[in-house]
């Protein structure tokens, strides 16, 4: 079967870093999604990977290995506002877009 | 950016009523659109793909009869809850791909919260 694991919950503190882990197994793989959700909102797309390596985008940071069936999503300079789950998603060869069931992220002041 | 706007954002009903919600993409052209169900702390959980001109593509143990999809335009889609009960009470979310886009990025409108009652 198709499985995406991430952490239920992780906590941080106002301005440090955190890194949210993501491992997957599909079948076959054409991209890795990760999106944020506000309680109450809908999703809002943050980063998209389909090669090996980091992409960067302001005070995010999305990493992929294909070989690994891993990503992480490396979030800097936390603030109060980046308290979101955040879910990733693997597009597989079908292209259809798996979940993981999200990680809600908490910042403490 | 492409904006994806839903209607109605929040519905109360009566059990046995139908209820439709609307799903269009305002600045571009959407072939495809997809539609989730979320429950209180869970992950979306699609239940349909809706391709425009044809019949939409339902996940296992989605029920077709009573979840209506209907994507007659390449803007709009809308889903039809058909003789709702309180355990059809959800947030339902509708996201659509741009015609020719390749990156795979899904523009999300803003969520339906439905309540049966």
């Amino acid at each position: 079967g198709q499985n995406i694991d991430q952490p239920t919950e992780m906590t941080a503190t106002e301005g440090a870093i955190v890194q949210i882990n993501c491992t997957y197994q599909t079948s076959g793989f054409n991209g890795l999604f990760w999106y944020q959700q506000h309680a109450g909102e809908a999703p809002t797309f943050l980063s998209y990977n389909v090669l090996d390596g980091l992409e960067e985008k302001g005070r995010f940071s999305s990493f992929l290995s294909r070989s690994k069936g891993y990503s992480y999503l490396l979030l800097k300079e936390l603030q109060m506002k980046d308290s979101a789950s955040y879910l990733c998603a693997v597009w597989d060869s079908n292209y259809q877009l798996i979940w993981g069931a999200g990680t809600k992220l908490i910042i403490k002041p | 950016g492409a904006v994806v706007s839903q209607h109605p954002s929040w519905v109360i009903c009566k059990s046995g009523t139908s209820v439709k919600i609307e799903c269009r993409s305002l600045d571009f052209q959407a072939t495809t659109m997809f539609w989730y169900r979320q429950f209180p702390k869970q992950s979306l959980m699609l239940m349909a793909t809706s391709n425009e001109g044809s019949k939409a593509t339902y996940e296992q143990g989605v029920e077709k009869d009573k979840f209506l999809i209907n994507h007659a335009s390449l803007t709009l889609s809308t889903l039809t809850v058909t003789s709702a009960h309180p355990e059809d009470s959800s947030f339902y979310i509708c996201s659509a791909k741009a015609q020719g886009a390749d990156t795979g990025e899904l523009f999300f409108g803003e969520g339906s919260r439905l309540t049966v009652l």
